[in-house]
């Protein structure tokens, strides 16, 4: 069982370049997140998905897009890449309203320097 | 606003002894609370979680979380680490409007000495 898959694990990315994280999951999940994890910070939520073409911010949405044209795929965009956005980056999914327990994928390292 | 705090940001315990890791959620009704663990290099795994009902929850690897809704506090213990349970716990409260957003404590590193 795949579960949930990020491409690419690292990059790093100079100033001002734009590029897109990749999750798909195979669970036919409804619901979608993205976070960033920061040391000593916990999970951020930067945006999150309840089903296909239905996308919402969440505490952290400056400088990302989303979109979700199927349930499997929810892709993070980065506009004009900031050191700011040099993060560990996490992409969950969860079955549905009332289970609540988010399934992980391994991460994507970025660096922007 | 919702907030989960976990005091300690890293223990360190001896392999065999006791462990207990504390969390507390500022939250304005009964929350969904979570325990996750992350070993190094990896995402994210649920150990437990609690919705409602019986107020001592068990998980996997023989950990077990207590509900006090008294003192909003959703505590995370285990009677005896293994130096395998060497990690970074979280413990994180959701609310089912919409999109079961969930937020996360900071986190606590576990480290177990020999």
């Amino acid at each position: 069982n795949a579960g949930v898959t990020q491409t690419p694990k690292f990059r790093i990315l100079k100033i001002g370049q734009s590029m897109t994280l990749q999750c798909t999951q195979d669970m036919n999940h409804n619901y979608m997140y993205w976070y960033r994890q920061d040391p000593g910070m916990g999970l951020k939520l930067i945006y999150y998905s309840v089903g296909a073409g239905i996308t919402d911010k969440g505490e952290v949405p400056n400088g990302y897009n989303v979109s979700r044209s199927t349930t499997e795929d929810f892709p993070l965009r980065l506009e004009l890449a900031a050191p700011s956005q040099t993060s560990v980056y996490f992409c969950a999914s969860s079955h549905g309203r009332n289970t609540g327990e988010l399934f992980f994928g391994e991460g994507s390292r970025l660096t922007v320097l | 606003a919702q907030s989960v705090t976990q005091p300690d940001i890293h223990i360190t315990v001896s392999e065999g002894a006791s462990l207990e890791l504390r969390c507390n959620y500022s939250y304005g009704a009964t929350p969904y609370l979570f325990w996750y663990v992350q070993s190094p290099g990896q995402g994210l795994q649920l150990l437990l979680k609690y919705f409602s009902g019986d107020t001592l929850v068990q998980g996997i690897k023989g950990f077990e979380a207590e509900f006090k809704r008294s003192q909003s506090s959703f505590n995370l213990r285990k009677p005896s680490v293994h130096w395998s349970d060497a990690a970074e716990y979280f413990c994180a409260v959701a609310r089912n409007t919409g999109g079961f957003k969930t937020i996360f404590g900071a986190g606590t590193r576990l480290f177990v000495k020999a």
